[in-house]
């Protein structure tokens, strides 16, 4: 059953913490993403990658760092220099190809630092 | 760097009315994306329009992208309880996908 999984669901974690989410994607797709989504803001691009062991920061990347090890998986993690760490991660995945390059997402994370 | 600009933040229809949202980019975008998010989902894609001034339809949706691929916009005709969730635009340059910050449909029956 192909698709992309994050986890765990909800997250709790203190303050000054760091912390991983975890995002794994069995569709054979070169290029993976981590959204961040709050409230009236949409999603904003936190890192992205297009190719393993290579990544770019998106609009928002302080306080984040990711790795790309293997294509399968792009694990983010929320640093304890990320001000306002509190919100909903979603990773997503697609194809580079010039066809459809439509993203697929996980459930998503919810983050919450307490 | 490229900004995508979704309006409006707020849709509220009556039942069989038609609707449009808008999107635009500060930037000459390679691709457009629709999608469409349930609350409490993730956002699952509706269509990709790719032409200087393309136009597709998804039975009561019409999907536009601007002469200058720097534009899109999203017509729902005679709206359904079923359009019911948050509509975001994403513009595609290169390998960067840049979301909208959405438009949040309710319906009243």
């Amino acid at each position: 059953d192909g698709g992309i999984t994050q986890s765990p669901k909800y997250l709790f974690r203190k303050e000054g913490q760091n912390v991983t989410l975890s995002c794994e994607q069995n569709l054979n797709h070169d290029a993976m993403y981590w959204y961040r989504q709050d409230p009236g803001q949409g999603l904003r691009l936190i890192y992205y990658s297009q190719i393993v062991n290579d990544f770019q920061k998106g609009d928002i990347a302080e306080g984040y760092s990711v790795s790309r090890e293997k294509k399968e998986s792009f694990p983010l993690t929320v640093t304890s220099a990320q001000k306002n760490p509190t919100a909903f991660y979603l990773c997503a995945s697609s194809t580079t190809g010039t066809g459809a390059t439509e993203a697929f997402f996980g459930q998503g994370t919810r983050l919450t630092v307490v | 760097g490229q900004q995508v600009m979704q309006i409006p933040q707020y849709q509220h229809v009556q039942e069989g009315e038609d609707f449009t949202t808008y999107c635009n980019s500060s930037t000459t975008l390679s691709n457009i994306q629709w999608y469409k998010q349930r609350p409490g989902g993730h956002p699952v894609f509706l269509i990709q329009l790719v032409k200087s001034g393309e136009v597709k339809k998804q039975k009561r949706l019409t999907f536009q992208f601007g002469e200058a691929k720097k534009n899109s916009s999203l017509h729902i005709t005679a709206t359904q309880t079923t359009d019911v969730g948050t509509y975001f635009c994403a513009g595609k340059n290169d390998y960067k996908l840049s979301f909208g910050a959405g438009t949040t449909v309710t319906v009243r029956a």
